[in-house]
């Protein structure tokens, strides 16, 4: 069964900290891992996009990794703000046009 | 502005009474899709479409219908709507499928089936 698992399911942390956060999937047929961010009430805005190929992609204080061999991802978030926290969520497309969620960490970034 | 609208916002309704969720888009996308997000399940998808009449089921499509006469609109329709079926709703495009493309999500749609 094509799954998508993320840890933690929640995260606290101060603010100024870094924090990472987890994703393995298991899903076949795999064309490429997206992690997105969704504020409470929001529809979710797209992070980063990485192919089986790249292994490290980064925007701004977001940077993710993804190793296909182990079927892992992981997204660190740099030097946190207030407005990071949410919802992130890990996701799969298999094939050309199916998407596979994960359940999301929320994270609470404190002042 | 480029973006993905959704109406209504949010609904009340009874179970049994038919009713339609539009979504639409102004950036001449092929590709988009609905999704239900419950609480511990994440998003799931329901339906998607290719490109106008093409469409199929994704993960949770019962109880759902689609139709895509246009390319900007791509309206979900619950015939029978059930309590199970009270959740959150989003509509996403882009602009076609495969791994190079965003999806961009709506504003999201809260029903409530009593």
């Amino acid at each position: 069964k094509n799954q998508v698992e993320q840890s933690p399911q929640s995260l606290i942390i101060l603010e100024g900290k870094n924090c990472t956060l987890q994703c393995n999937y298991t899903v076949s047929p795999f064309s490429n891992l997206r992690w997105y961010k969704q504020d409470t009430g929001r529809g979710p805005v797209s992070l980063t996009i990485m192919t089986f190929s790249e292994n490290t992609k980064s925007n701004g204080r977001y940077t993710a990794t993804l190793d296909a061999d182990t079927k892992q991802s992981s997204l660190h978030i740099t030097a946190s703000q207030l407005s990071d926290s949410a919802s992130y969520i890990c996701v799969i497309l298999s094939g050309t046009y199916k998407y596979i969620f994960g359940t999301g960490t929320r994270l609470k970034v404190l002042a | 502005e480029a973006q993905v609208t959704q109406n209504p916002r949010y609904l009340i309704t009874v179970t049994g009474k038919k009713l339609t969720v539009t979504c639409s888009q102004n950036m001449n996308h092929e590709y988009m899709s609905w999704y239900r997000q419950d609480p511990g399940l994440g998003l799931r998808q329901i339906y998607y479409s290719m490109n106008v009449e093409v469409t199929d089921k994704g993960d949770v499509p019962e109880g759902y219908k689609v139709s895509r006469k246009e390319k900007r609109n791509f309206p979900l329709i619950l015939e029978s709507p059930s309590p199970n079926q009270t959740s959150l709703y989003f509509c996403a495009s882009s602009f076609s499928g495969g791994p190079l493309y965003e999806q961009y999500f709506g504003p999201g749609t809260r029903l409530t089936v009593t």
